[in-house]
């Protein structure tokens, strides 16, 4: 069964470094979603992406965010200056066309120190 | 913003009782949808009920939809030890292009054997 996939699985970085977090969607999937889960707390949306544009943004997503589809199967997330407040879980999502229900990653965990 | 709300926050119940999870909303809708999640896992969907259904069952699971209460539960039946995880519900807003999820905080299941 086709699967969405992340890597890496745990990331630590140093405060102030660029992290780039990467998904590789379901492939014939056209809609894709980052969200964010701070430990201990509910899942929040920062971004959707379709037809190779940010289709709506959280206020979460601040210009300290990016979102690029480089290829035909990589979706990434790129965070410019790691914050302490950015450790969570990083998950990705995909949906086809004319379905409503996400398929999810199994997260990356970003650990800013 | 809207947010789906799950009540209660944790439940305990013995392996063969049914487990009920309710969610509350404050918006319209296009659509709610239930996921699991394991510890530390990414979310896996359960069972999506659009905004003009009112009940809907996929194996052990049924789900109600109240768009007047703006309301829905989520019945699991005869549960197991393996159902153990967090349930989420997740609402698709009304209006909403791209379907991003606004996830309410969860119901913290434990079943045991």
């Amino acid at each position: 069964e086709p699967e969405v996939t992340q890597t890496p699985s745990h990331q630590v970085t140093q405060m102030g470094q660029e992290v780039i977090l990467r998904c590789v969607p379901i492939s014939n999937h056209l809609y894709f979603y980052w969200y964010r889960q701070i430990l201990g707390q509910k899942v929040e949306f920062l971004v959707s992406f379709y037809n190779n544009e940010i289709s709506e943004k959280s206020e979460i997503f601040d210009d300290q965010f990016s979102v690029e589809r480089p290829d035909g199967s990589n979706f990434t997330l790129k965070i410019r200056s790691t914050k302490l407040e950015d450790s969570a879980m990083y998950f990705c999502a995909s949906r086809g066309q004319g379905h409503y229900e996400q398929y999810f990653g199994p997260g990356t965990r970003l650990t800013v120190t | 913003s809207q947010q789906g709300e799950e009540d209660p926050q944790a439940l305990s119940i013995q392996e063969g009782e049914n487990a009920t999870m309710n969610c509350s909303y404050k918006t319209s809708i296009n659509n709610l949808q239930w996921y699991r999640q394991n510890s530390g896992r990414g979310l896996v969907h359960l069972i999506l009920i659009r905004s003009n259904e009112r009940e809907k069952h996929s194996g052990r699971l049924r789900v109600t939809l109240d768009t007047s209460k703006k309301s829905s539960s989520l019945l699991i039946t005869a549960s197991r030890a393996a159902d153990t995880a967090s349930y989420f519900c997740a609402t698709d807003r009304d209006g909403g292009s791209q379907g991003n999820l606004i996830f309410g905080k969860g119901t913290k299941l434990s079943v045991k054997p």
